[in-house]
């Protein structure tokens, strides 16, 4: 199956800070997705990617469908960023997605 | 609009003991898939239903099973419980004519085994 590998594995940052977050597939990816898992256990989506750039507020992603690769970018980070962060995608049109371990990002005050 | 709904929050069962867990899908959605979370893991893919039938299935074993309802709400049922059940299970649903569209997950039910 396919393998998604994040990094880094963990990661701090003061307040305002800036931060990108990579994901690699080892195999092409259609549905590309990432998450935010607060420390709650919630788990929301902040971007469907397959290819190209969106951006939503202070948060960013870039896929490189060739290259098989994506980077979340959050700009002027605040404590409620806090959690951790998924990338998520499957071989195919289909709905079983392959999570890789995630990012957990902490934003200090 | 509401979101997926998950219930119970919390469950504690003990080895050999029998669960079922809940989810009611987002409003327009008709596909339901649910996702084991071990602690500090990523979410795995345990089955997808639609149309009240399961159409997908990941590596688990057949202690798993579940079940769809014609107004689109699931369960999920293990049976003979192991320690290494306890996770969070999640429920995602999602809109099957719309294959690319992202999934909307529940805040999950935290499975405790002892």
């Amino acid at each position: 199956g396919i393998q998604v590998e994040q990094s880094p594995p963990d990661l701090i940052l003061q307040e305002g800070a800036n931060s990108t977050l990579r994901c690699n597939f080892s195999d092409s990816v259609n549905n590309l997705q990432w998450f935010h898992q607060n420390p709650w256990g919630q788990l929301i989506n902040l971007f469907y990617i397959p290819s190209g750039t969106k951006q939503n507020g202070r948060l960013s992603a870039t896929t490189v469908a060739t290259e098989r690769y994506s980077l979340l970018y959050i700009s002027s980070s605040q404590t409620t960023d806090s959690g951790v962060y998924f990338c998520a995608g499957p071989p195919g049109s289909n709905y079983k997605l392959t999570f890789g371990k995630g990012t957990l990002l902490t934003v200090n005050p | 609009d509401a979101g997926v709904t998950q219930s119970p929050t919390h469950l504690i069962k003990t080895r050999g003991q029998q669960v079922t867990l809940r989810c009611s899908p987002k409003s327009g959605h008709d596909t339901v898939s649910w996702y084991q979370q071990a602690l500090g893991q990523g979410p795995q893919f345990i089955f997808q239903y639609y149309e009240e039938e399961e159409r997908q299935r990941g590596n688990f074993p057949d202690r798993f099973s579940g079940h769809q309802y014609p107004n689109y709400s699931s369960e999920l049922n293990v049976n003979a419980l192991l320690l290494g059940d306890s996770a969070l299970y999640l429920c995602a649903s999602s809109l099957r004519s719309r294959i690319n569209s992202p999934l909307h997950f529940g805040n999950g039910t935290r499975l405790t085994v002892t």
